[in-house]
């Protein structure tokens, strides 16, 4: 059982166009983060959302997590090449021990120039 | 410098042997992990440990042991390798549990 399911799983679009990636589940979560990973790297933090309802921006990206703290989205405005690459979102389910952290399954962006 | 450091970066090696892959962090982080990620990306929890102590042991064979001489390293050894552990497996850290972790640049083990 996928506790965060991503969707798309592919995304493959022209520099300049927009794009949102969602990260749902029937859980709730006391955070979410969103991370990038390029190939042949490990996964870098881009942001954690906490407080339902809130958005954070992060140049021509945007992050929103649900009212109920069950989902959250990843806008992308005129991506750019650079952008590509895998995103993934992840969070520790309420309730767990320690906090472990749950992954989806990601999402692989590719932006051509 | 180098936040989370793993070596090696590629490992190809034979079944049955035994290897282990090596990590550090120098960001004086509490907690310390080890993922794997299948070919199909997904990224899963082996173990974590928080001040040299071991507080998540998800399903993983019994080959696999995890052992954190100090805070600051956490090595994974690997004994009678199969092929179905060919995979790409990340060390990270984070300054306590649950919150944002920092990831190395990950160990790609191929098993021939």
């Amino acid at each position: 059982t996928q506790l965060l399911e991503q969707s798309p799983q592919f995304l493959s679009i022209q520099e300049g166009e927009n794009l949102t990636v969602y990260c749902n589940s029937s859980s709730v979560f006391s955070s979410l983060q969103w991370y990038r990973q390029e190939p042949g790297e490990g996964p870098v933090l881009l942001v954690t959302v906490v407080t339902g309802g809130e958005v954070k921006k992060l140049k021509r990206l945007t992050f929103q997590f649900g009212d109920a703290r069950k989902d959250s989205s990843l806008h992308i405005t005129a991506a750019q090449p650079g952008d590509t690459g895998l995103y993934l979102c992840a969070g520790p389910l309420t309730g767990t021990s320690y906090g472990k952290l749950t992954f989806g399954q990601g999402t692989i962006l590719t932006v051509h120039p | 410098d180098t936040a989370v450091s793993q070596t090696p970066k590629y490992l190809v090696t034979q079944m049955g042997n035994d290897k282990s892959i090596k990590c550090e962090q120098n960001l004086g982080h509490d907690t310390m992990y080890w993922y794997k990620q299948d070919s199909k990306k997904f990224l899963k929890i082996m173990f974590s440990y928080n001040n040299k102590e071991l507080i998540i042991n998800e399903t993983v064979p019994n080959r696999f042991s995890p052992k954190s001489p100090d805070k600051a390293h956490l090595n994974l050894h690997i004994n009678s390798l199969e092929l179905g552990d060919s995979a790409v497996y990340f060390c990270a850290s984070s300054k306590r549990t649950g919150i944002e972790q920092y990831f190395g640049p990950g160990t790609r083990l191929t098993v021939t």
